[in-house]
């Protein structure tokens, strides 16, 4: 079973606008990651949001985390067709090794 | 290149027949991970190894899966008696050091198709 959940499932938007994705977990956690995926690849990882903190930045990324609505957003701001993907959010709750997917959100930008 | 390593990229197989997959994690990792994905979905995590040792394993790794990582380097996943059920993308991911979960570091996966 996947313990996080993205919305909105696919996001189609104009290059140069911002690219709002959500996700939504039902367990604590320690940390919760994004990850980008080009179809046919593997994933890469682009942030890391710790669950004792808010907000982190990294380039044209910005993360928000709620451990109280178990909820986390990611922005990606001037979006660019290079930008076009899956991106999955991923959570490593407890003592547990293993991150835990959602099922992803397939962003296409638009030239 | 020094990333993750997967082989085959691409696998095509008759039911029944058994397959196997091979993964070489960064050199200095000493997590390894195996995930399945399929069409649309996220990855779904199948086995830990921290080291040599597989300490933990999915309800989703049936016994005709079975994941080895001897001398705590390279791993194998080996699939027996292949349904079509298991037509999927194998993703491999290493990770470094103690403690909590970071980063990882995935492969470009071997996808299996069982015709």
């Amino acid at each position: 079973s996947q313990q996080g959940e993205e919305d909105p499932q696919a996001l189609s938007i104009q290059e140069g606008e911002n690219a709002t994705m959500n996700c939504s977990y039902k367990t604590s956690i320690n940390n919760l990651q994004w990850y980008r995926q080009n179809s046919g690849r593997g994933l890469v990882h682009l942030i890391l949001i710790r669950s004792n903190e808010r907000e982190k930045h990294s380039g044209r990324l910005r993360v928000t985390l709620d451990t109280s609505k178990k909820s986390s957003s990611l922005l990606i701001t001037a979006s660019r067709a290079a930008d076009t993907a899956s991106y999955f959010c991923a959570t490593g709750p407890g003592s547990a090794r293993q991150l835990t997917f959602g099922s992803g959100t397939q962003l296409t930008v638009l030239p | 290149d020094t990333g993750v390593s997967q082989n085959p990229r691409h696998k095509i197989t008759k039911r029944g027949q058994n397959v196997t997959f091979r993964c070489d994690p960064i050199s200095e990792h000493n997590r390894l991970y195996w995930y399945r994905q399929t069409l649309g979905q996220g990855p779904e995590f199948l086995t830990y190894f921290q080291n040599e040792a597989q300490l933990e394993k999915s309800r989703l790794l049936s016994d005709r899966f079975s994941a080895e990582r001897p001398k705590g380097s390279f791993s194998t996943l080996e699939i027996q008696r292949t349904e079509q059920g298991d037509s999927a993308m194998y993703l491999c991911a290493s990770s470094p050091g103690q403690g909590e979960t970071g980063e990882l570091f995935f492969g470009e996966g071997s996808r299996l198709t069982v015709l």
